[in-house]
């Protein structure tokens, strides 16, 4: 079964900070799903890659795959308060599965 | 309607009872999951309906375990004889062509 590990567990930075999180996977991915998680509401999706070397982002937020690595990895620019929360790493295959990393959670002082 | 609802949003109760975790997909969505979240980790898939038809249900823990979607739109997950160890956020998921999940806000279950 495919296993996906985030580094760090938990990072704290300074508002303004730049931050890299990242999802390395046991298996080849095909597609990886980036979620982020505020306590008490659901899963929000962020962005979804399936190319070897894609790179998407969306405001400040910039994911990218690195397929020949199993890797991906999530930097956010200039992180703001609103960034805060647990931030889900999910790799879904051939089916219809998603399995997910443990999450990492981000905490950012203003 | 807009987003999955689920309900109810925090659930208590004593080990032994039985309960209903209920989940409403957006409207026209043909594929429907049932994930399980224990504190620290991250979802785990629990089953999947493709309209009505559970198509999978590997990842349910044992027989105390059960779920439906007998219209093809909402599905209950059904928890007899809760134990401590379901304590849990039960999250639903639902999809129009397998990707592109959408997860409501989670059932938090407490068994006490």
């Amino acid at each position: 079964s495919q296993e996906l590990e985030q580094s760090p567990q938990s990072l704290i930075v300074q508002e303004g900070k730049n931050l890299t999180i990242n999802c390395t996977s046991s298996k080849t991915l095909y597609g990886l799903y980036w979620y982020k998680q505020k306590y008490g509401e659901g899963l929000i999706f962020l962005m979804m890659l399936q190319k070897g070397g894609e790179e998407k982002s969306h405001e400040k937020i910039t994911a990218k795959l690195d397929e020949k690595k199993q890797q991906s990895s999530l930097h956010i620019t200039a992180s703001q308060p609103s960034h805060a929360g647990i931030y889900l790493c999910g790799a879904g295959g051939s089916n219809y599965k998603l399995t997910f990393g443990k999450g990492t959670l981000l905490t950012v002082n203003p | 309607g807009a987003g999955v609802s689920q309900s109810p949003r925090y659930k208590v109760t004593k080990r032994g009872q039985d309960v209903a975790l209920r989940c409403d997909p957006i409207s026209g969505h043909v594929s429907l999951y049932w994930y399980r979240q224990a504190l620290g980790q991250g979802p785990e898939f629990l089953t999947y309906f493709n309209y009505e038809a559970q198509q999978d249900k590997s990842g349910l823990p044992n027989d105390r375990f059960s779920a439906e979607r007998p219209e093809g739109s909402i599905s209950t997950l059904t928890i007899q004889r809760t134990e401590q160890r379901d304590s849990a956020m039960y999250r639903c998921a639902s999809s129009l062509a397998g990707d592109g999940y959408t997860f409501g806000s989670g059932t938090r279950l407490t068994v006490v």
